[in-house]
């Protein structure tokens, strides 16, 4: 059974920077490209940031780019998030997603599977 | 940059009505790269159909998806009480890569 456990989510002040992590498990980590998708309090979703399987490929909404980084260590089954310059708009739940994998291009492949996700709250 | 509007924001039904989602694309999808998701209150969002009408794994076939281009449809055949949750479509291979809509709340009526 997959499963992907997010952790690292706080309270933390504007400007300030958090490390997110996700435990996989149940699958071959290293096959899939992973990504992040975030949701506000109440709203709805929004993709933050991908990465293919070997690291060879990143990828970032405009909305963080430049402030977040996306890693992956397929040693230790894991991804990461590292968000700095944090703002009061990047307040969320962030979820680590695994995509369907396959052939095709990873930018053509939606997520079948998702984590519970990890608060993030910025606010001084 | 392409944008996903759904409508209704919310549907009010009865268990056994017939449930239609829309997605409208303020440009053409690529390829019809379209997902529908399900998420219910304290979960995860849920794969249900990829590639516009392809269902995900042990997705029941009273879920079902259509459209090309811009309209995009998700159909619940008859409402079970599980299926009242809120619903998101995404596109994939398009800058931005991957984008939601707002979603669409189906409520018991």
């Amino acid at each position: 059974e997959v499963q992907l456990v997010e952790s690292g989510g706080d309270l933390v002040q504007p400007g300030r920077s958090l490390r997110l992590s996700c435990a996989a498990s149940g699958f071959t980590f290293d096959d899939y490209a992973m990504h992040w998708v975030r949701q506000a309090p109440g709203k709805g979703l929004e993709w933050v940031s991908g990465i293919t399987w070997n690291s060879g490929n990143t990828d970032y909404a405009d909305s963080v780019k430049g402030r977040f980084t996306i890693s992956r260590d397929n040693a230790k089954n894991s991804l990461y998030l590292q968000m700095n310059s944090l703002r009061a708009e990047d307040t969320a739940f962030y979820y680590c997603a695994k995509d369907v994998g396959g052939s095709i291009s990873w930018y053509r492949r939606p997520f079948d599977s998702w984590g519970q996700g990890t608060l993030v709250t910025v606010s001084s | 940059e392409i944008v996903l509007t759904q409508s209704p924001g919310t549907l009010s039904l009865s268990p056994g009505e017939r449930a239609t989602l829309s997605c409208r694309a303020s440009q053409s999808v690529s390829s019809n790269y379209l997902a529908w998701y399900q998420q219910k209150p304290g979960q995860a969002p849920r794969l249900l159909i990829s590639g516009t009408s392809s269902r995900a794994t042990g997705i029941p076939d009273r879920f079902s998806g259509s459209g090309s281009g811009t309209d995009f449809t998700l159909t619940i055949s008859r409402l079970e009480p599980e299926d009242f949750a809120v619903y998101y479509c995404q596109q994939y291979g398009r800058s931005p890569t991957w984008t939601f809509g707002q979603g669409t709340k189906v409520e018991i009526k």
